[in-house]
């Protein structure tokens, strides 16, 4: 069966360090999907890509960058990363381009920083 | 900056009774809606969407409200059963500026057996 999977589940890490959180999917979707989760917001959108070297910015995207060099995968990496992103990630695909679209979720990475 | 809210936080039902949950939006640029539910420790699930042409569209035991003069939507499960019982997210789009994506914060939902 197709799936999106995201590793590590866990992080904790220390301030100033960079971290990159993993994506991958099987299912061949072009457009992938970067969320966080913070309590008492819903979920933000950090970057999104349509396809091999194309990312975009979402409402949040200080502090993140994406590269697609693949389908299968769009890794988050947070360059010097700062107590304010200590979060939940969740990673996303859709077959279809358009943000309103049915994605399917990863199961998310719980991330700490120190 | 919330343009997208969900004033209840946790609602209540018994099962086989109507679970309503609401949510309402500020900014007019939205043009597409959607309802996503989560269980712990898991990621989101789609569950239906609406586009702002229309004011109502269901999917099973699932429907979907828009009132745009109200800058309201809600979603209306009927009946409720225990495996309902999860959190549930709105989410608003506006594609024409800039991919603008919202989500609200999100109700819990609890329906008793």
């Amino acid at each position: 069966d197709a799936e999106i999977t995201q590793s590590p589940r866990h992080k904790i890490t220390e301030t100033g360090r960079q971290v990159t959180l993993a994506c991958h999917q099987t299912w061949n979707h072009n457009n992938m999907f970067w969320y966080r989760q913070d309590l008492g917001h819903g979920l933000r959108l950090i970057h999104y890509s349509y396809g091999v070297q194309d990312t975009n910015k979402g409402e949040v995207s200080d502090g993140y960058s994406v590269s697609r060099s693949n389908t299968e995968d769009l890794p988050l990496t947070l360059e010097s990363a700062a107590s304010s992103q200590t979060s939940v990630y969740f990673c996303a695909s859709s077959e279809k381009r358009a943000l309103y679209n049915e994605q399917f979720f990863g199961p998310g990475t719980r991330l700490t920083v120190l | 900056d919330q343009q997208v809210k969900q004033n209840s936080p946790s609602l209540s039902v018994q099962e086989g009774r109507i679970s309503i949950l609401n949510c309402d939006y500020t900014n007019s640029m939205f043009d597409y809606f959607l309802w996503y539910k989560k269980y712990p420790a898991e990621g989101p699930t789609f569950l239906i969407s609406i586009s702002s042409i229309k004011d109502k569209n269901e999917d099973g035991r699932f429907t979907v409200f828009l009132n745009k003069s109200a800058k309201h939507l809600s979603l209306h499960i009927v009946p409720s059963q225990p495996g309902d019982s999860a959190v549930y997210f709105c989410a608003a789009i506006s594609p024409y500026n800039n991919n603008d994506m919202r989500f609200g914060a999100g109700t819990r939902l609890t329906v008793k057996p």
